[in-house]
């Protein structure tokens, strides 16, 4: 059983500034089925991220997907006020990293 | 652009059952996997299975192998889930979510149907 696990739990940064957050699987797996999705409280998720670098339809430039492996990091290059919510990562459609909460 | 939309919050007993739908509107029901999943409070997402509509054939995790059973209506574009022998862990919020096949992220989600198993 894969585990993914995502670093850090909580990120407090500020509007303007750039989010790096980790996924990192317990073994190494196909980028092809890797994704992000961002969730708001009392909102459906987001897909952000598809095959660990392709951003969805409608997802803003600023948010970006890289790795391979074992290790995924999403990008935020500057943070809108939008933006700080949870995201979590997806894998295989079966297997989620237990998140990251992303605040002011 | 695809919605799916779920049934509303549901109050049940410990030992019965609950059943919640799901339906799609928007898209192409049929040619997709709809997958169930839930997240307890605290907890990280869990996938419980899925089923393409189009052939009617669920899969299952086998955490709830024998207490969940997933179908779809392709007349109505509605997929539902029912969760037998509900237990107070089984308190959650379950979503349905779309994927052009098994394994693939999902690219639309339900907005959550909120389950409270109580006495």
């Amino acid at each position: 059983e894969i585990v993914l696990t995502q670093s850090p739990g909580t990120l407090s940064l500020s509007p303007g500034e750039r989010a790096t957050l980790s996924c990192r699987a317990s073994q190494s797996v196909s980028s092809n089925y890797f994704g992000w999705h961002q969730q708001k409280p009392g909102q459906a998720p987001r897909l952000l991220i598809f095959g660990a670098s392709n951003r969805a339809s409608g997802v803003p430039d600023r948010f970006s997907g890289s790795g391979s492996g074992t290790d995924f990091t999403l990008t935020i290059s500057r943070l809108e006020p939008e933006d700080f919510a949870v995201y979590f990562c997806q894998l295989h459609g079966d297997t989620f990293g237990q998140g990251t909460k992303l605040e002011i | 652009q695809v919605q799916l939309v779920q049934s509303g919050a549901e109050v049940k007993r410990p030992g019965s059952s609950v059943k919640i739908s799901c339906q799609s509107s928007g898209g192409t029901f049929t040619t997709y996997t709809v997958s169930w999943v839930r997240q307890a409070p605290g907890q990280r997402l869990e996938w419980m299975g899925g089923i393409i509509p189009r052939f009617g054939t669920a899969n299952y995790a086998q955490k709830f192998q024998g207490r969940v059973t997933i179908a779809a209506d392709k007349a109505t574009s509605t997929a539902y889930m029912e969760l037998s022998s509900l237990r107070f862990e089984d308190t959650a919020v379950y979503y349905c979510a779309r994927a052009q096949k098994y394994g693939d992220p999902f690219d639309s989600w339900g907005q959550g149907t909120l389950v409270t198993v109580s006495s």
